[in-house]
């Protein structure tokens, strides 16, 4: 498989604190992207990162991408219970072909 | 989720049937997507289409085939339903082949 592994898989923080997750991935890409996905809903797109970008930000939302290592982080700050959800990053490979991570998933407590 | 559909909603099937899932864009979009989505799997994509009768095989085609005779519908067909194609099928499009908007899903059962 080429899919990408996100880490951890699951994260419980306390609202206000920031939330880190990881993703790291197998092939040359073109670009990364992090998704959103509410229980029962399906993907929103959170972010683009392309693969001569090192780092972009989108509000409270701050994305690092190093190709060298293969890996992304996503950066929550300041959390909301709001945030509660699982986050996915996606990879548009080289073929033009997207592979998703496995996803992690984020309880932001109140 | 606005300006993509899918259809049906929910569907129970019993295995050796053939199933049609419908997806509708509204945006004129070129690219359209169909994943799957598996518990410890994330998603999975399944087939895309880059234009009109012009579609490709993704990472887990076996067992399921696509067609595009119109812009704004994109079907995914499984000839003959396995208990293993159990699984939520997402449906997505975006313009460029980079960022992807998604529908809300098909809950597919295959008893």
């Amino acid at each position: 498989s080429q899919q990408g592994e996100e880490d951890p898989q699951a994260l419980s923080i306390q609202e206000g604190e920031n939330a880190t997750m990881n993703c790291s991935y197998k092939t040359s890409i073109n670009n990364l992207q992090w998704y959103r996905q509410n229980s029962g809903r399906g993907l929103v797109h959170l972010i683009l990162i392309r693969s001569n970008e090192r780092e972009k930000h989108s509000g409270r939302l701050r994305v690092t991408l190093d190709t060298s290592k293969k890996s992304s982080s996503l950066l929550i700050t300041a959390s909301r219970a709001a945030d509660t959800a699982s986050y996915f990053c996606a990879t548009l490979n080289t073929g033009n072909q997207f592979y998703f991570g496995t996803g992690t998933s984020l309880t932001v407590i109140p | 989720d606005a300006g993509i559909t899918q259809s049906p909603r929910h569907k129970v099937t019993e295995t050796g049937t053939p199933v049609t899932l419908r997806c509708h864009q509204t945006e004129n979009h070129r690219y359209m997507y169909w994943y799957r989505q598996d518990p410890g799997h994330g998603l999975r994509l399944i087939h895309y289409s880059y234009g009109v009768k012009d579609t490709d095989k993704g990472e887990v085609s076996d067992g399921y085939s696509v067609s595009r005779s119109k812009t704004e519908d994109f079907l995914l067909t499984l000839e003959s339903a396995t208990s293993s194609q159990t699984s939520v099928y997402f449906c997505a499009i975006s313009e460029w082949g980079d960022t992807q908007y998604f529908g809300p899903g098909t809950r597919l059962t295959v008893l």
